[in-house]
């Protein structure tokens, strides 16, 4: 069983689009996250939400609006789409927020989603 | 500024040979270090967790260091095999100062084994 899921794979999109990628865990955890890695395969947190509330929003612009619906999902909207957009998204979760905390709970990491913006 | 150094930034090494790999930080407040190996075109997988108190960790042929006075990690592998060619990604937390832990990951280190 898939334990960290991301669709789509793959999404090729023009620019001044709007596209949402989806996120769902089925390991019970209470905290999900959003990362993104460019070209120079550098991965930077963008989100983490705990339990359908935000907790972490790094300095990302607001045409990225993450949702929670509930906490086995986290999806990622991203409103007018711009060619520095494209780049590889992962999801992943972990156990609760105290994972980078002496808890060490691991990250578990979806296949992530390759956005290409033209 | 809180940042994560990796070196080398590739490597390429024969098969069965050991290798090491360097992580050196400047995150404070420190809280955990991770190393992550990441597959072409899959998601990090998660190799070890060390906190303040570890000075290493086993995962396998993966062993991790850790010395937090200098602030300095490595990753030796032993006996590399093809399949562990990747990218290994150092990661360290923080708490931040919102009370929530973030977390600030390397450029990786590329390796390539060849048989």
């Amino acid at each position: 069983d898939t334990a960290v899921s991301q669709t789509p794979k793959y999404l090729v999109t023009q620019m001044g689009n709007d596209k949402s990628i989806k996120c769902e865990q089925n390991l019970g955890h209470d905290t999900m996250y959003w990362y993104k890695q460019d070209s120079k395969k550098f991965l930077k947190i963008m989100f983490s939400y705990n339990n359908k509330e935000l907790i972490i929003n790094e300095t990302v612009p607001n045409r990225f609006s993450p949702k929670s619906p509930d906490k086995a999902h986290l999806n990622l909207h991203i409103n007018s789409l711009e060619l520095g957009d494209s780049a590889v998204y992962f999801c992943a979760s972990s156990q609760d927020w105290l994972a980078g905390g002496p808890r060490r709970y691991e990250q578990y990491f979806g296949p992530g989603t390759r956005l290409t913006v033209t | 500024k809180n940042q994560v150094e990796q070196s080398p930034q590739s490597l390429i090494i024969l098969e069965g040979k050991n290798c090491t790999l360097q992580c050196n930080y400047t995150v404070s407040p420190f809280s955990n270090l991770r190393w992550y190996k990441q597959d072409t075109g899959r998601g990090p997988v998660s190799l070890t967790i060390m906190t303040f108190s570890e000075n290493t960790k086993s995962n396998g042929r993966y062993t991790a260091t850790l010395d937090a006075d200098t602030k300095q990690s490595s990753l030796h592998i032993t006996a590399s095999q093809l399949s562990d060619s990747a990218s290994y990604i150092c990661v360290v937390s923080a708490l931040g100062p919102s009370g929530t832990y973030k977390y600030i990951f390397g450029t990786g280190t590329r390796l390539k084994v060849l048989a």
